[in-house]
């Protein structure tokens, strides 16, 4: 695949549903990033990811929120108990090894997002 | 932590003309500074990056500047035309060891550019 693939693109949560987004990044890709992006904002930091260690969660709003990435590639973010202003765009990135390509050595590249509305 | 600081929010312009979009940041060790375009409904695309040790880089009609001093970076969009029409977003980033470091964002400026 040629790019951060994010699966579902839309999804619609009664409030208190537990939600589950899925982020397959770009192969080769150490790095996993996640977003919010509420409407109309930028993009905030949620928690990132360096293979399978999760190296800074400082993002994630409440205890509600948690993400793992089990076997370095895939990742997925996880909502419990969604409320109403949950309802935003979750962005995957990735990026490759720092020093790897140097050039782009902390570049990262954003997926299409997952669009939650809580209802 | 870091805070980024984009002006302005809205900005339009008639085609041809320029534009420019203004960032400040607040952490003096952040060290790398891309600028992405978002379209609605799509994903945020890197359009052009430019690192501390750089003041100024360009890649066709667009250029960005960099202050370090002044903690500053801005936007140079040349010869507009209605496909810049867009969400642009500023960010910041540092590397803070152990493999961590990321990207604080602005809050972005809506350009239209007027055919």
């Amino acid at each position: 695949g040629a790019g951060v693939s994010q699966s579902p693109r839309y999804k619609v949560a009664k409030r208190g549903q537990d939600v589950a987004l899925r982020c397959d990044p770009i192969s080769g890709h150490v790095s996993l990033f996640w977003y919010q992006q509420a409407l109309g904002q930028g993009p905030e930091f949620l928690t990132y990811f360096q293979n399978e260690a999760q190296l800074d969660k400082s993002g994630l709003p409440s205890d509600r929120f948690f993400a793992e990435r089990p076997e370095g590639s895939v990742s997925t973010l996880k909502i419990q108990r969604t409320q109403q202003e949950d309802s935003a765009v979750y962005l995957c990135a990735s990026s490759p090894p720092i020093g790897g390509t140097a050039a782009r050595g902390n570049t990262i590249y954003f997926g299409e997002g997952s669009w939650l509305t809580v209802v | 932590g870091e805070n980024v600081e984009q002006h302005p929010s809205t900005l339009s312009v008639q085609e041809g003309d320029s534009a420019v979009i203004k960032c400040t940041y607040s952490d003096s060790a952040s060290n790398y500074f891309p600028w992405y375009k978002q379209e609605l409904g799509k994903r945020p695309q890197l359009i052009i990056d430019i690192r501390s040790n750089v003041g100024e880089k360009k890649d066709q009609r667009i250029a960005v500047t960099l202050n370090k001093t002044a903690k500053h970076f801005s936007l140079h969009i040349t010869e507009t035309q209605p496909e810049d029409s867009a969400v642009y977003f500023c960010a910041a980033s540092r590397y803070s060891g152990a493999g961590s470091y990321q990207l604080t964002f602005g809050k972005g400026t809506k350009l239209s550019v007027i055919p």
